[in-house]
């Protein structure tokens, strides 16, 4: 089925590991991005792209770094987990302004 | 900066009912506002994607509409059942930038039978 793959789906993470979570999309959709979901905050944007090869920052982008080097595929990467990076992680992407996103299952992260 | 606000935060209603969930924006320079379901940890789906040009859409028993200039937007959803019961997101993609959506904190819907 078409649409928006995370990996993995739960993780636990020791405080100061790393670890990149992959989301890939097969609608060959420009935009992409990157959002963390917290009680009580709602879903906040961290990184996302616009096309391929590019990246910028979102609301909260601290602590996260990102890659699209193929329009498919859109990575967060952490370099040194800590435990305020325990969230619920959505990729999500759109084809252009003009359209809805499509969102994925989500990666649950505990970091320890 | 765009602010989008949910009322209720929570609904509990009795199966058959029609209800509607509200949604506010402060900024009317939007593209568009797309309401999501989402179910205990699961992703979001999307319902229903209104246009800023267009003033409602309907999908079976839902219907959005959109009043930009007044920054709402409601979700009417009729003859409710208890499959229902999710939270419901709306969100709005701004204009400027990366065009991303700004979400409300959601509403907690429950059907009760």
């Amino acid at each position: 089925n078409a649409g928006v793959t995370q990996t993995p789906k739960f993780r636990v993470l020791k405080t100061g590991q790393s670890m990149t979570l992959l989301c890939a999309q097969d609608m060959n959709h420009e935009y992409m991005y990157w959002y963390r979901q917290d009680p009580g905050m709602g879903l906040r944007l961290i990184h996302y792209s616009v096309g391929e090869g590019t990246t910028a920052k979102g609301e909260v982008p601290d602590g996260y770094n990102v890659s699209r080097l193929k329009k498919q595929n859109f990575l967060l990467g952490l370099e040194s987990a800590a435990p305020s990076q325990t969230s619920v992680y959505f990729c999500a992407s759109s084809y252009d302004g003009q359209y809805g996103y499509t969102f994925g299952s989500g990666t649950r992260l505990t970091v320890v | 900066k765009q602010e989008v606000t949910q009322i209720p935060a929570a609904l509990s209603v009795p199966e058959g009912e029609n209800l509607v969930l509200n949604c506010s924006f402060t900024d009317s320079a939007i593209y568009n506002l797309q309401w999501f379901r989402q179910d205990p940890g699961k992703g979001l789906t999307s319902l229903l994607l209104i246009q800023s040009s267009q003033r409602e859409q309907t999908s079976g028993r839902l219907n959005a509409s959109l009043d930009k200039s007044s920054g709402r937007s409601t979700l009417y959803i009729a003859a409710s059942q208890p499959g229902d019961s999710a939270t419901y997101l709306c969100a709005v993609r701004v204009l400027q930038g990366a065009q991303k959506l700004v979400f409300g904190q959601g509403t907690r819907l429950t059907i009760n039978p």
